[in-house]
């Protein structure tokens, strides 16, 4: 069966450092693989995507990139830290697209300070 | 655009009352809808999905959902609810010129009183 694992679960950085989050996927090749971000406990906002290794398609401009360096590994970072990049970070894979479900991975809170 | 309402922050129910957790999406095309419920600090998991075919689709923990294109609905529901239910229920959306990129709501808040 199919397993995403994310890590780290909590962070508290302060502004201005770096950020990385990382998410692998097991069970599964050539996933389509997503980043989110859930602010306050509600709406998600689709940050990036990707269809393969070294493909990332970014929704929305911002402090943050995305990386995978491997088939099942996706990688969140960012140079220098904003108060405003404070969320619950989750990443996601779907075998593909075309009304296929998004499995979620266990998220990250990060706390920006 | 593709855009997703949940017009319902929070829905209440008592236990063993049939609840109904309600979605309205709007779209260029044919939908692929979607509901995943969230339990606090957890991931989103994958309810049920509508893709093509019977309107009324049934998924995971007995709920079901009905897909009514002339409204532009999918509305949760399930015709008995349990205290564990009580969670963060979001739909979304997918569409053809979106493919692999899903739309959310802002998701509702049920609770269930024993």
């Amino acid at each position: 069966s199919q397993t995403i694992h994310q890590w780290p679960a909590t962070l508290v950085q302060p502004v201005g450092s770096p950020l990385s989050l990382e998410c692998t996927v097991e069970g599964t090749s050539n996933p389509n693989l997503y980043w989110y971000r859930q602010a306050a406990g509600r709406g998600l906002q689709l940050l990036f995507y990707s269809v393969g290794i070294g493909q990332i398609s970014s929704e929305v401009p911002q402090n943050l990139s995305a990386s995978r360096p491997q088939d099942r590994q996706f990688i969140l970072s960012s140079k220098k830290l904003l108060l405003s990049d404070s969320g619950f970070y989750l990443c996601a894979w779907s075998g593909s697209w075309g009304g296929y479900e998004q499995y979620f991975g266990p998220g990250t809170r990060l706390t920006v300070t | 655009a593709q855009s997703v309402a949940q017009p319902e922050d929070q829905v209440n129910v008592a236990e063993g009352n049939p609840l109904t957790v309600k979605c309205t999406y709007s779209v260029s095309g044919n939908p692929y809808l979607f509901w995943y419920v969230q339990y606090p600090n957890r991931g989103l998991q994958f309810l049920l999905k509508y893709i093509t075919g019977d309107n009324l689709v049934k998924g995971s923990y007995g709920f079901e959902a009905e897909f009514n294109k002339s409204q532009t609905s999918f509305h949760l529901k399930k015709p008995s609810a349990l205290v564990s239910d009580s969670a963060l229920y979001f739909c979304a959306v997918e569409t053809g010129s979106t493919l692999g990129r899903l739309y959310f709501g802002r998701g509702t808040q049920l609770t269930v009183w024993p």
